[in-house]
């Protein structure tokens, strides 16, 4: 089965600066990967998505790049604020006619002012 | 609506209690999902229903019994758990593969 692997586990940045996270998944079915944004206490949400038949997406001040041959993808933060601090999860998926999300381990972002 | 609620939001029970989670969205998804979260890990595919019958059962324990009524509702009946039960239980629907998948706020239950 699928398995996706996170780095760093834990990513601590000055406010302003970049912060990078990067996941390698294993299947070359997966098609879809999504990242989510979970606070203290909260729900998991939707941050950024990107599919295989596009090798970059961005959003302000959030990127994501997909490399499909290398099997990996990346979380770009530009500009952090503080409260971007959070822990992020990537996952990936693939056409089953139902979505099963496989969860990277996370990483714990810390933006100090 | 572009939410998923859950209730109750925190849970105690004993081990020999009966309880149940609920889930609900409007948003015309035909995929909704049970996962468990335990602190500082990634959440946990325990169950997924698609057209409201059971496509995926991950190896859950028979004291965890999930229940689709309808195609915006989803229920997690629970019985006879043990203390490593205890988690953030997550409910979450999406429309499919490929389309994005949003989740509930959870419930956090604790188990004596």
């Amino acid at each position: 089965g699928e398995n996706v692997e996170q780095h760093p586990s834990t990513l601590s940045v000055q406010e302003g600066d970049s912060a990078v996270i990067k996941c390698t998944y294993s299947d070359s079915a997966s098609n879809y990967f999504p990242w989510y944004k979970q606070e203290l206490g909260k729900r998991p949400q939707l941050i950024i998505d990107i599919r295989s038949n596009v090798g970059e997406k961005k959003d302000q001040r959030i990127a994501v790049t997909l490399n499909k041959t290398a099997k990996h993808f990346s979380l770009h933060i530009t500009e952090t604020q503080p409260e971007d601090s959070a822990v992020y999860f990537c996952a990936a998926s693939w056409d089953t006619g139902f979505q099963k999300l496989v969860f990277g381990t996370g990483t714990r972002l810390l933006v100090s002012p | 609506d572009t939410e998923v609620t859950q209730t109750p939001k925190h849970l105690v029970m004993g081990m020999t209690n009966k309880k149940s989670l609920k889930c609900e969205q409007h948003m015309g998804h035909r995929a909704m999902y049970w996962y468990k979260q335990k602190a500082k890990k990634p959440p946990e595919l325990m169950f997924v229903y698609s057209y409201e019958k059971l496509s995926i059962n991950e190896s859950v324990p028979s004291r965890f019994s999930p229940e689709c009524p309808n195609s915006s509702l989803l229920n997690l009946h629970l019985h006879a758990l043990q203390p490593e039960d205890s988690a953030l239980y997550l409910c979450a629907s999406g429309s499919g593969a490929g389309e994005t998948q949003y989740f509930g706020p959870g419930t956090r239950l604790l188990v004596l």
